[in-house]
């Protein structure tokens, strides 16, 4: 199973743009790299996912170099509403499985 | 579309009880699956099931848990004895495809369990 290493926590201010940063080394061909978002007291919310290169949705953008041992998730614009503990996983397509980490612990201050 | 449902939302028992969680996936998902999230952790996955039958379940503790999903709809997962180290948040998640490629996982709300 592919580990994902990203940081703990980040803090950031409303309106700014945030990166977080993940590295996978061990990645494997079949993955994808997947990134969720949780509130408290809720479960994961899929945010955003791709294989390489730049995925763009309504929420994120995700960038993944040609290696792809590692992504950045880009939250543009954050707002208050985005303090969360952000996941990055690897999508075992051929397990169809999920492995959580620990997360990274996003504040947003006014 | 209704979501991922769970019951119940919140469970306070004693070591050595049972328990029995509830999930009721979104319609015409065929995975299910069963996670584990302990307060400040990821969510470990439990066990995942692809209609009624067991995919992977490599990491349930199957002393003491157990899981079913007849019919390929609902799901229980049931624990007994509870010990302390159950603890937990109990997540349930369904994803609509059978086939390859990276499909999303929806989850419900969570059962906290609290074992006292």
């Amino acid at each position: 199973l592919a580990k994902t290493t990203q940081p703990i926590s980040m803090d950031s201010y409303e309106g700014q743009e945030v990166n977080i940063t993940c590295s996978h080394n061990n990645i494997a061909t079949n993955d994808y790299i997947t990134w969720y978002q949780q509130f408290p007291s809720q479960g994961p919310r899929f945010i955003i996912q791709g294989y390489k290169t730049k995925v763009t949705n309504e929420v994120a953008s995700l960038f993944i170099p040609a290696d792809r041992k590692s992504s950045t998730l880009s939250l543009p614009r954050v707002s208050l509403s985005d303090t969360a503990v952000y996941y990055c996983l690897a999508w075992d397509t051929g397990r169809r499985a999920l492995t959580f980490g620990s997360g990274t612990r996003l504040q947003v201050q006014p | 579309e209704a979501g991922v449902a769970q019951s119940p939302r919140y469970k306070i028992i004693e070591k050595r009880q049972s328990v029995a969680f509830w999930c009721n996936p979104i319609s015409g998902h065929a995975t299910l699956y069963w996670y584990q999230q302990i307060l400040g952790q990821g969510p470990k996955l439990l066990i995942q099931f692809q209609n009624n039958g067991v995919v992977d379940d490599s990491q349930l503790p199957k002393d003491r848990f157990s899981a079913e999903r007849l019919k390929g709809v609902d799901s229980t997962l049931k624990i007994q004895p509870a010990k302390l180290e159950d603890s937990a948040v109990y997540l349930c998640a369904s994803s609509a495809s059978t086939s390859g490629g990276g499909d999303t996982q929806y989850f419900g709300p969570g059962t906290r369990l609290t074992v006292l």
